[in-house]
């Protein structure tokens, strides 16, 4: 059992260019979140979804864009990055309402943007 | 948003004692609370939960105290290990509908242990 699996694990961008994070669950959760994690920030919320074909915005969505086209699998996409956008990128699934709330993390994804 | 705030960013412990990590937090409408637990280079993992109804849980020597009064949580680690040093984290969290669970996440604080 995978749980959650993200790829790219470390990336390296230019100003400017474009990236998608691929994060895929087995769990068959329906809840899916990206989170962005910075020194001295803790875990922000960049946008997430309750549900195959549907996504919202979390606390820090400007600059990302997302999309749940399958219920395993949820994209997070860069279009333009900034250096503003280096940081570690973590996807996290729960069951969702009635379950015990409980977040289930990838590994991390490490980007760099120069 | 929700505020969550850790008291300590660091916390050093001798191997063999106890460690007390707190936590505040600002909702009183949170019905639910995590802690978790991230090692350098991992995503977090779950350690223990509460739910707001309960003042006191107990897991393999872990306990989470949640004083509602106060507005306060805190991570009880017996017998502290050298595995036990890693960032703990807890998390406040407003179930609702269709809006996702929203977590909010406090800094970190960072756990030592001293072999």
């Amino acid at each position: 059992n995978a749980g959650v699996t993200q790829t790219p694990k470390f990336r390296v961008l230019k100003t400017g260019q474009s990236m998608t994070l691929l994060c895929a669950q087995d769990m068959n959760h329906e809840y899916m979140y990206w989170y962005r994690q910075d020194p001295g920030m803790g875990l922000r919320l960049i946008h997430y979804s309750v549900g195959e074909g549907t996504t919202a915005k979390g606390e820090v969505p400007d600059g990302y864009n997302v999309s749940r086209l399958k219920k395993q699998n949820f994209l997070l996409g860069l279009e333009s990055a900034a250096p503003s956008q280096t940081s570690v990128y973590f996807c996290a699934s729960s069951t969702g309402q009635g379950g015990t709330g409980e977040l289930f993390f990838g590994e991390g994804s490490r980007l760099t943007v120069l | 948003g929700e505020s969550v705030g850790l008291h300590l960013p660091t916390l050093s412990v001798q191997e063999g004692d106890n460690s007390i990590i707190n936590c505040a937090y600002s909702n009183s409408a949170s019905d639910y609370f995590i802690w978790y637990k991230q090692e350098s280079g991992k995503g977090p993992q779950f350690i223990i939960d509460i739910r707001s109804n309960m003042d006191k849980r107990q897991g393999q020597r872990v306990t989470v105290l949640l004083n509602k009064t106060v507005k306060h949580l805190s991570l009880q680690i017996a017998a502290t290990q050298p595995g036990d040093s890693a960032v703990y984290f807890c998390a406040e969290i407003s179930t609702g509908t269709n809006t996702g669970n929203q977590f909010y996440f406090g800094t970190g604080t960072s756990l030592t242990v001293i072999p």
